[in-house]
């Protein structure tokens, strides 16, 4: 079957560095998404891993190993707009997207 | 507009009434999408369609119908609503040049809030 688990809450500094985890199970995979959605918002866009290895885009980094279904979101230098649900999606087989239930980031000042 | 648009934004509906809720594109996207979001689960595919003319059943399809006449619009129609069906609704689009190993970038609308009484 597909799966996707991501934490439901973490914590963080403002100033700091927080890693969101999403590990995933899937007999196809097509790639990973990390979208943002601030609350009552639409998910926006943030980065897409399709092959192993660390993609840097400003203070956002993501990492994707397909070997161990695992892929991370690094946020650097947090800041309070930071504060939002982090969402994980595959690709599955079919080209479709499988999302996970979202990670709510509460950045602290 | 820019991008994709949703109506109405939010809306209070009875249970056994008919609803349509309509999603416009003006980004010449092949592919579009109907989601649901309810609290502590991920987005849930509803429809989709890969290009005017064609559609396809999500994980949880049952209770709503989509139609696709044009590149533009992808409206869901909920044939006659029941309390299940409240949750956020999201329609999103894409290029629709999936394939080989890749997977494109969804685009969302802002959302329609549905509560069925």
């Amino acid at each position: 079957g597909q799966n996707i688990d991501q934490p439901t809450e973490m914590t963080a500094t403002e100033g700091a560095i927080v890693q969101i985890n999403c590990t995933y199970q899937t007999s196809g995979f097509n790639g990973l998404f990390w979208y943002q959605q601030h609350a009552g918002e639409a998910p926006t866009f943030l980065s897409y891993n399709v092959l192993d290895g660390l993609e840097e885009k400003g203070r956002f980094s993501s990492f994707l190993s397909r070997s161990k279904g695992y892929s991370y979101l690094l946020l650097k230098e947090l800041q309070m707009k930071d504060s939002a649900s982090y969402l994980c999606a595959m690709g599955d087989s079919n080209y479709q997207l499988i999302w996970g239930a979202g990670t709510k980031l509460i950045i602290k000042p | 507009i820019a991008g994709i648009t949703q109506a109405p934004t939010s809306q209070i509906l009875a249970a056994g009434r008919r609803m349509t809720l309509r999603c416009t594109q003006d980004m010449r996207h092949n592919a579009m999408y109907w989601y649901r979001q309810d609290l502590g689960l991920g987005l849930r595919l509803i429809h989709y369609s890969n290009t005017a003319g064609t559609t396809g059943k999500g994980e949880v399809p049952d209770g709503y119908s989509v139609s696709r006449a044009n590149t533009d619009d992808f409206p869901l129609t909920l044939a006659s609503a029941v309390p299940s069906q409240t949750s956020v609704y999201f329609c999103a689009s894409s290029t629709g040049t999936s394939g080989r190993g890749a997977v494109d970038e969804q685009f969302f609308g802002p959302g329609t809030r549905l509560t069925v009484l």
